[in-house]
């Protein structure tokens, strides 16, 4: 299995781009959710999903919009990038009970200027 | 509010030494403890899972303690290997059926040879 995909892997933005950063997961798993790792700081969670059509936010949620129109792809969408949204970025994905591990993808690498 | 503190923030010792990372946590009521290692440029891996009845639990040359009184875990790193450099991040969840967990700041261990 593949596991958590996250695409892509780097990223430079100008101040004010758009972009989307993909998630695809191929474990049916009914939890997916975004966070931001900056050094110092560990992961803080941006917004999470408890299934298909359900989003709630976390603890950073503004500046970012999410959408989760299937199990598999929970994109994480950058309206009007701002140099405090450089960052990685990771993608988790977990089975529906709190005894059940998250799994993370490998991470995009978000660098504005 | 939950929280889930790590000591220490950093730490360096030699090939073949054993360490010890300390977690300590607020959340309540509580539900389970992970470990996760995090390598250099990927996401978080579970290493293990504590329960409120697990005292102890091993992983091979890991090994994770729980006090549920006193709230506190650890993580013994047996005869340490290069392999091992990488940050330890400790995450707890609550019971009651909320897919939030709480994450500490990670300790990075560096091993040199």
């Amino acid at each position: 299995n593949a596991g958590v995909t996250q695409t892509p892997k780097f990223q430079v933005l100008k101040t004010g781009q758009s972009m989307t950063l993909q998630c695809a997961q191929d474990m049916n798993h009914e939890y997916m959710s975004w966070y931001r790792q900056d050094p110092g700081m560990g992961l803080r969670l941006i917004h999470y999903s408890v299934g298909a059509g359900i989003t709630d936010q976390g603890e950073v949620p503004n500046g970012y919009n999410v959408s989760r129109s299937t199990t598999e792809d929970f994109p994480l969408r950058l309206l009007s990038a701002a140099p405090s949204q450089t960052s990685v970025y990771f993608c988790a994905s977990s089975a529906g009970t709190t005894g059940s591990p998250l799994h993370f993808g490998n991470g995009t690498r978000l660098t504005v200027t | 509010k939950n929280q889930v503190e790590q000591s220490p923030q950093s730490l360096i010792i030699l090939e073949g030494k054993n360490c010890t990372l300390q977690c300590n946590y607020t959340v309540s009521p509580f539900s389970n403890l992970r470990w996760y290692k995090q390598d250099t440029g990927r996401g978080p891996v579970s290493l293990t899972i504590m329960t409120f009845s697990e005292n102890t639990k091993s992983n091979g040359r890991y090994t994770a303690t729980l006090d549920a009184d006193t709230k506190q875990s650890s993580l013994h790193i047996t005869a340490s290997q290069l392999s091992d450099s990488a940050s330890y991040i400790c995450v707890v969840r609550a019971a009651g059926g909320s897919y939030i967990p709480t994450f500490g700041r990670g300790t990075s261990l560096i091993v040199h040879p």
